[in-house]
């Protein structure tokens, strides 16, 4: 059975950092791209960025490039994103989601989600 | 603003068919056929009901499907039923520096 298992959010001074992990189980993980994607309270779903199975490639959405860093260590079967300079407007839940497709770069389209972890940005 | 338009909500019998829009450009949902259509309800992730424009994934009714004109992508389900009703986002691969974009949602309402 596939599992993602989100850790790591929780609430965050603005310009502050916070370390997200996604335990991931059920299936051959470095085979896969892995994504993760983020809803503010009450509103839609926002691609923030990708990962190869490799981790040779790395993509992220305009809104949070050059301050979030996706990594992923295979030997473990986690995924991760060094969220810095954080601001209210990363305040939302954050999921990872694994793409339907082995061997390709980029995740997007995705089979499994996890659970989702509240990153929340205040003072 | 979305990069992707849906409307913002939708209602409809139960028994009935409704069919979902969303419209892009040719450097997303025109260009490629890397659409997908996900379902949420409140609290929980999404689920993966439509990709690659029309592919069911194993385990989704055959009551959803999908479909492409031009630079719109459409999700429809036919015979609605109560579980159906749920928020529904469209997503696509783009051209553009963020390379994957969500709809911003529709809300479906089965009366």
């Amino acid at each position: 059975e596939v599992q993602l298992l989100e850790s790591g959010g929780g609430l965050v001074q603005p310009g502050g950092s916070l370390r997200l992990s996604c335990a991931a189980s059920g299936f051959a993980f470095n085979n896969y791209a892995m994504s993760w994607v983020r809803q503010a309270p009450g509103k839609g779903l926002e691609w923030v960025s990708g990962i190869s199975g490799s981790g040779g490639s790395t993509y992220y959405a305009d809104s949070v490039k050059g301050r979030f860093t996706i990594s992923r260590d295979n030997s473990k079967n986690t995924l991760y994103l060094q969220m810095n300079s954080l601001r209210a407007e990363d305040t939302a839940v954050y999921y990872c989601a694994k793409d339907t497709r082995e061997w390709e770069v980029l995740a997007d389209r995705f089979d499994y989600w996890g659970q989702g972890t509240l990153v929340t940005v205040s003072s | 603003q979305s990069a992707l338009t849906q409307p913002a909500s939708v209602s409809e019998s139960p028994g009935q068919s409704i069919t979902i829009s969303c419209t892009g450009s040719s450097s997303d949902v025109g260009g490629y056929n890397s659409v997908s259509w996900y379902q949420q309800h409140p609290g929980k992730a999404p689920k993966l009901m439509i990709y690659d424009v029309s592919n069911r994934p194993s385990g989704v009714s055959n009551r959803f499907s999908g479909s492409k004109s031009g630079n719109t992508a459409s999700l429809t389900i036919s015979g609605l039923r109560a579980e159906d009703e749920a928020d529904y986002y469209c997503s696509s691969y783009t051209s553009s520096s963020t390379p994957v974009v969500f709809g911003g949602g529709t809300k479906l309402t089965v009366l």
